[in-house]
């Protein structure tokens, strides 16, 4: 059963554009959302999180949208750069703490000059 | 800026062997995780660990694996007999009272 399904599965996005990752759950139960970073060889790193009693956060160029109805969140980069090009990871859990992450299948992002 | 640390980077290991990885999480952290990311695939939870016990664990986590924090500062994933499916990357996780979690870089485990 897959918690979070997330798209697309490759993204390829010219320097300056924006890059669109989707996510969707089927847990109501979930509140907190965070999106991840991963470069090749290292540890997934916590970029942005949103939780569902706001419909967006930004922080810098990254932004979360997301639609606690349809539930999907999204995540937004802005004024892509070759150096965002990594695997992007969102997540979803149920409690503040101590808790599993269910993680989507990640997006390769190529961001290219 | 503090950091989540394992060690080693790189594990290669015979079939049926017992391996250790070991993290030391951030120190004022009480919340403690593996998961592991077979090449190509998503990360995927193993175990969760609070209080000196386990709080939470996947149907990945069977008898072959076992979690202890023998010390302050340490938090160690061991598998009693490998398979040749156990070849991933571990990573330890760590968060202290919010829901963020903090990943180390990762032990690759090659088990041939």
């Amino acid at each position: 059963q897959q918690q979070v399904k997330q798209s697309p599965q490759s993204l390829i996005v010219q320097k300056g554009g924006i890059s669109i990752i989707n996510c969707a759950y089927e847990n109501t139960a979930f509140d907190y959302f965070p999106w991840y970073q991963q470069f090749p060889g290292k540890g997934p790193a916590l970029l942005i999180a949103i939780r569902p009693d706001v419909s967006e956060k930004k922080e810098g160029r990254f932004t979360i949208s997301f639609n606690k109805s349809a539930k999907q969140f999204s995540l937004h980069i802005m004024d892509s750069q070759p150096g965002d090009s990594a695997t992007y990871f969102c997540a979803a859990s149920t409690r503040d703490t101590g808790n599993q992450f269910y993680f989507g299948t990640g997006t390769s992002l190529t961001v290219i000059p | 800026e503090p950091e989540v640390t394992q060690t080693p980077s790189h594990q290669v290991t015979q079939m049926g062997q017992e391996v250790i990885l070991r993290c030391v999480p951030i120190s004022n952290h009480l919340y403690f995780y593996w998961y592991r990311q077979i090449l190509g695939q998503k990360v995927e939870f193993l175990v969760s660990f609070y209080n000196n016990e386990i709080s939470e664990k996947s149907e990945i986590f069977d008898d072959q694996f076992s979690v202890e924090r023998p010390d302050g500062s340490n938090f160690t994933l061991k598998i009693r007999s490998t398979k040749l499916e156990d070849s991933a990357m571990y990573f330890c996780a760590s968060s202290r009272l919010a829901a963020e979690q903090f990943f180390g870089p990762g032990t690759r485990l090659t088990v041939l």
